[in-house]
């Protein structure tokens, strides 16, 4: 059964910093390509970041480029995010998702699909004084 | 960044409903596009991928459609553990952006 489970959440001033953990059971992690998407309270589901599977590619979204930083260890089977100078729109439940590469047919050829087919549990961060 | 629109925010429903839920995107994303279903306090659950490919898994009273700027989500006959919110994903380019989510709630 696949399972992914967040840890590392917790209240935290602005300015600070926190590292979230994933760990990955049930299938082969090193295959896979993850990120990690969060949701504000109340608010809709916002992407904020990408890594391949051998973590040679890596993505962002523009709200926490610099910020932070996500990486992986295929040997602990384990997905991080390092999450610096936080601020207080930081607030959120931070998901960890597989994310599937496939194919689809369409007009005459294949083309590249992506898609979220795990997600973790989620765990809260709350950036407030 | 790619903009996605979702209509409506909101509706009401009653139970063997047909249920249109509408996405645009700013600008063409082929058929690069997700839905996903999010019920109170739980994790997305992906529905449809490709814009019209059904997950494994879930009943085919929902299904997808579209391409290029516009989607839509069909639940055929809604039932009572379809009332959630919906959110429509694109895949296209980075950064990957969702729609601000439609929720769906009892008549």
């Amino acid at each position: 059964e696949v399972q992914l489970v967040e840890s590392g959440g917790g209240l935290i001033q602005p300015g600070g910093s926190l590292r979230l953990s994933c760990a990955a059971s049930g299938f082969t992690f090193s295959d896979y390509s993850m990120n990690w998407v969060r949701q504000a309270p109340g608010k809709g589901l916002e992407w904020i970041s990408y890594i391949s599977s051998s973590s040679t590619t890596i993505y962002y979204a523009d709200s926490v480029e610099g910020r932070f930083t996500i990486s992986r260890d295929n040997a602990k089977n384990s997905l991080f995010l390092q999450m610096n100078s936080l601020r207080a729109e930081d607030t959120a439940v931070y998901y960890c998702t597989r994310d599937v590469h496939s194919n689809y047919y369409d007009s005459g050829r294949y083309y590249p699909a992506d898609y979220f087919d795990f997600w973790g549990q989620g765990t809260l961060v709350t950036v407030s004084s | 960044a790619i903009q996605m629109t979702q209509s409506p925010s909101s509706l009401s429903a009653s139970v063997g409903d047909r249920v249109t839920i509408t996405c645009r995107a700013s600008q063409g994303i082929r058929n690069d596009l997700g839905w996903y279903q999010q019920k109170p306090g739980k994790a997305p659950k992906l529905l449809i991928y490709a814009a019209s490919y059904l997950q494994s898994g879930v009943p085919s009273r929902f299904s997808g459609s579209g391409s290029g700027t516009d989607f839509t989500l069909t639940i055929s006959s809604l039932q009572p553990e379809d009332f959630a919110t919906y959110y429509c994903l694109q895949d296209y380019n980075y950064p990957w952006t969702f729609g601000q989510g439609t929720k769906v709630e009892i008549k």
